[in-house]
């Protein structure tokens, strides 16, 4: 499984966009890149998902360069709500239900007022 | 109905005890996992289920023990765990749908006297 590697810890002020970068070199062809949020003492939660290029939903972006060796989840006019800790996967995603899925270490994001 | 239930939120044992942790989903999912978490560290894969048979296993002790009784309940089986299990155990359930992405329980708090 492809190795995560993402800042400890990010701090950030409301309203400004925050950029995580999750490099991944060692990125297998069938991998996906996931990017989940976790609140203190609750379950991670699915923000987004993407193989390439760019994708975009009502939360976040995630831009992924054509290499693939790392990508960047983008969080515009983040508020209060939004401090978490955020995890990037890498592994099998679309077609494999019971494949594995390991977390990195995690960025702290702290939004302050 | 997108949610992972566990049960109970809170677990306080001895040493000889045994105890059992509970999850249950009804989204269809076929593949379930448990993760460990402790303080300030991502989760760490325990488990993984798929279509009721235990796939992976990511070298656990045996005082912890899986089951998974049918495509909606996972349990974990805990007999003489040590202070150091405690933690906060996650469990996931991942199915088909667009993404293939986990839904986390709100885990339950385990803490070993």
């Amino acid at each position: 499984l492809a190795k995560t590697t993402q800042p400890i810890s990010m701090d950030s002020y409301e309203g400004q966009e925050v950029n995580i970068t999750c490099s991944h070199n060692n990125i297998a062809t069938n991998d996906y890149i996931t990017w989940y949020q976790q609140f203190p003492s609750q379950g991670p939660r699915f923000i987004i998902q993407g193989y390439k290029t760019k994708v975009t939903n009502e939360v976040a972006s995630l831009f992924i360069p054509a290499d693939r060796k790392s990508s960047t989840l983008s969080l515009p006019r983040v508020s209060l709500s939004d401090t978490a800790v955020y995890y990037c996967l890498v592994g099998e995603g679309v077609g494999n239900q019971g494949g594995k899925l390991i977390f990195g270490q995690g960025t702290e994001l702290s939004v302050k007022p | 109905d997108t949610e992972v239930t566990q049960t109970p939120k809170h677990l306080v044992m001895g040493m000889t005890n045994k105890k059992s942790l509970k999850c249950e989903q009804h989204m269809g999912h076929r593949a379930m996992y448990w993760y460990k978490q402790k303080a300030k560290k991502p989760p760490e894969l325990m488990f993984v289920y798929s279509y009721e048979k235990l796939s992976i296993n990511e070298s656990v002790p045996s005082r912890f023990s899986p089951e998974c009784p049918n495509s909606s309940l996972l349990n974990l089986h805990l007999h003489a765990l040590q202070p150091e299990d405690s933690a906060l155990y996650l469990c996931a359930s991942r199915g088909s749908g667009a993404y293939n992405e986990q839904f986390f329980g709100p885990g339950t708090r385990l803490t070993v006297l």
